[in-house]
């Protein structure tokens, strides 16, 4: 069993829809939760980062942390077009060796 | 400012040939990655350089792997004996030393081995 566990999709939503996209984990010493969007030939582009459990809003994503479930979330509101990408979600162990843990990620499409 | 440059972007070669994949991090940035991106496979760490500390080299998948960091700047992966199974993205990412979740990628190389 992989220690982060992310549905790869394709996701496909219309214009404007609210876009949840979901990681759950097995390690209960991550700590640092980030969330990465990748374009098609592109390096990963961090979107956001949470350190404990709750909610983090920037602009129109959110990411929320539940580590009692050993799940982590992003909320798209007002998807677009231009937020077709792969999200990819990360986490590290604090004095765990700085790696990130990746999961595969979910590959979003946002038609018009 | 400038993000993490990778170079060449895209490299072809032979089955058994040596290949060497370079990174320029964010300038300050001390902490220095490497990852490896394969189909089905997501990011897979491979080596951390942190300030002049004795690099992590737990993700390594072979001793055909190696990488070194000259100046606390510029870092070098190489691959010797290149296998077709080496064929990926390779990813390098930087950060400033205490703030490992804050990784900044770059472009990547895409390596195919023919």
């Amino acid at each position: 069993q992989k220690e982060v566990e992310q549905d790869p999709g394709p996701l496909s939503v219309p214009e404007g829809a609210i876009v949840s996209l979901n990681c759950t984990y097995s390690n209960s010493a991550f700590q640092y939760f980030m969330w990465y969007r990748q374009y098609s030939r592109k390096g990963p582009e961090l979107l956001m980062y949470t350190y404990s459990s709750g909610n983090k809003e920037d602009g129109r994503f959110t990411a929320q942390v539940d580590k009692s479930s050993k799940y982590i979330s992003l909320f798209i509101r007002d998807s677009q077009p231009s937020d077709s990408a792969t999200y990819l979600c990360a986490m590290n162990v604090k004095g765990g060796g700085n790696k990130l843990t990746f999961g595969t990620g979910t590959q979003l499409k946002v038609e018009l | 400012g400038a993000g993490v440059s990778q170079s060449p972007s895209n490299k072809v070669t032979e089955k058994g040939k040596d290949v060497e994949l370079r990174c320029d991090p964010i300038s300050g940035h001390t902490a220095l990655y490497w990852y490896r991106q394969s189909l089905g496979q997501g990011l897979e760490f491979l080596i951390y350089f942190q300030g002049n500390s004795a690099p992590d080299k737990s993700g390594l998948p072979s001793d055909r792997f190696s990488a070194e960091r000259t100046g606390g700047s510029v870092s070098t992966l190489t691959i010797q004996r290149t296998q077709q199974e080496d064929s990926a993205v390779y990813l390098c990412a930087s950060s400033f030393l205490d703030r490992q979740y804050e990784q900044y990628f770059g472009p990547g190389t895409r390596l195919t081995v023919t």
